[in-house]
């Protein structure tokens, strides 16, 4: 298997544009989970999918912030409008499930930086 | 809620030289206990991880762990550095059901090996 699959691996813009970033889970994982990495803040859990559902959206920082997952092999985060403070590094991590053994697989990550 | 704690933001040895990593974490039920790794780069693997059964725990890279209940901690352990070891390194609790297996990860301790 490829593994997780992110893209882009670098995305530079503007504060105030829109930034999308693409993630493909492992085929058969039925979790996936954004994760958010910055020196300040270490390694923050945006959100979590299960079944193409979102389950826990509680580390989503605000309503800039939306991720959806319209099939079980894509999903999406929007940042709207970003911000400088939006810099960081954005993870993609899929699991089989939800079980609390289930190893988490990770994407090489989004770095992105808001100018 | 389940937390974790990496003792030691840094550490450095030398190659050929012991290596110990601290982690410790709390949990309101029986935990899963996990250590990933992330060179530099990279998105976050797998090292190993601790579900039921044998306390001590063999993974990848010659690294190992034990779970010790009684001190809550499940340190990460190499009998002998090597340079490719330089990397950093995550500690993970998930309590299972009760928090749908979603992961808390701890700060992160860098590794630096010295020739």
């Amino acid at each position: 298997d490829a593994g997780v699959i992110q893209s882009p691996r670098h995305e530079v813009t503007e504060m105030g544009q829109e930034v999308t970033l693409r993630c493909k889970p492992i085929s058969g994982h039925n979790s996936l989970f954004w994760y958010r990495q910055t020196m300040m803040r270490g390694l923050e859990l945006l959100i979590y999918f299960n079944n193409n559902v979102p389950i826990d959206d509680s580390g989503m920082p605000e309503d800039r912030f939306s991720a959806k997952m319209p099939n079980a092999s894509f999903s999406t985060l929007k940042i709207q409008p970003s911000e400088p403070r939006d810099s960081a590094v954005y993870f993609c991590a899929s699991s089989p499930g939800l079980a609390g053994a289930d190893t988490q697989y990770f994407g090489p990550g989004t770095r992105l930086t808001v100018l | 809620a389940q937390s974790v704690t990496q003792l030691g933001s840094h550490v450095s040895v030398s190659e050929g030289a012991l290596v110990l990593l601290r982690c410790n974490y709390s949990s309101s039920v029986p935990p899963y206990l996990f250590w990933y790794v992330q060179y530099p780069n990279q998105g976050l693997q797998l090292l190993l991880k601790y579900t039921t059964g044998a306390t001590l725990v063999k993974g990848i890279n010659g690294f190992e762990a034990e779970f010790k209940k009684s001190e809550t901690s499940f340190h990460l352990t190499k009998p002998s550095a090597h340079m490719s070891d330089a990397a950093e390194y995550f500690c993970a609790v998930s309590e299972g059901s009760t928090n749908a297996g979603k992961s808390t990860f701890g700060d992160g301790t860098t590794l630096t090996v010295k020739p």
